[in-house]
């Protein structure tokens, strides 16, 4: 199956700062990614939707200035934090489709983020 | 708009027993289904998927799941669990010609696994 990588795995990063987190997908374009955040023992809620090129499109009560979301070229995206609070910790999951009819999605691994 | 309900939070099995986990979703057509499996700070993987045709799938790991259409279900089956199988599982629905329509999650269901 397709292969969706995220880096990083973990990161810890202190109030006030930004932090990216990349999303690659490895061996097919990704005309569509998907970010998702997901609470401790919750399900995922799905933050964005980004299409190669074009802005993405938020999810009702995200903040689209805090989670800013760049889907540059058709192999990687990027979700950065800005101004990370304590409370924006969470494990952030990605997600990849590729284009042309229905295609699956295929998720990342997660990343890990503490925000001290 | 479709929606995904897994009425079980969290069921409990003992080594070596069947499994039944429920999900029965809300769609005008019928869907593409998933079942993914999520141990803990790990991601998602998918356990197995219905797109058309045969409506018992086969997944890995030695599961399966049957759709039917009468019962708007897509119950998640594994004859003899294994300890290895405790982790969160979830269904989830997609829109066939999805386009940018991404697939929706139900809550999960926790497995716990017993000696």
């Amino acid at each position: 199956g397709a292969v969706v990588s995220q880096h990083p795995s973990r990161v810890i990063c202190k109030s006030g700062t930004s932090v990216k987190i990349e999303c690659r997908s490895l061996d097919f374009q990704a005309t569509t990614m998907f970010w998702y955040r997901q609470f401790p023992k919750q399900s995922l809620m799905l933050m964005a939707t980004s299409n190669e090129g074009s802005k993405a499109t938020y999810e009702q009560g995200v903040e689209k200035d805090k989670f800013l979301i760049n889907h540059a070229s058709l192999t990687l995206s990027t979700l950065t934090v800005t101004s990370a609070h304590p409370e924006d910790s969470s494990f952030y999951i990605c997600s990849a489709r590729g284009g042309g009819g229905y295609n699956e999605q295929f998720f990342g691994p997660g990343t890990r983020l503490t925000v001290l | 708009a479709q929606s995904v309900t897994q009425p079980d939070i969290h069921i409990t099995v003992s080594e070596g027993a069947s499994l039944e986990l429920r999900c029965n979703y809300s769609y005008g057509a019928t869907p593409y289904l998933f079942w993914y499996v999520q141990s803990p700070g790990q991601g998602l993987q998918l356990l197995l998927k219905y797109f058309s045709g045969d409506t018992l799938v086969q997944g890995i790991k030695g599961f399966e799941a049957e759709f039917k259409r009468s019962q708007s279900s897509f119950n998640l089956r594994k004859p003899s669990v294994h300890w290895s199988d405790a982790a969160e599982y979830f269904c989830a629905v997609g829109k066939p010609a999805s386009g940018n329509t991404p697939l929706v999650f139900g809550k999960g269901t926790r497995l716990s696994v017993i000696a």
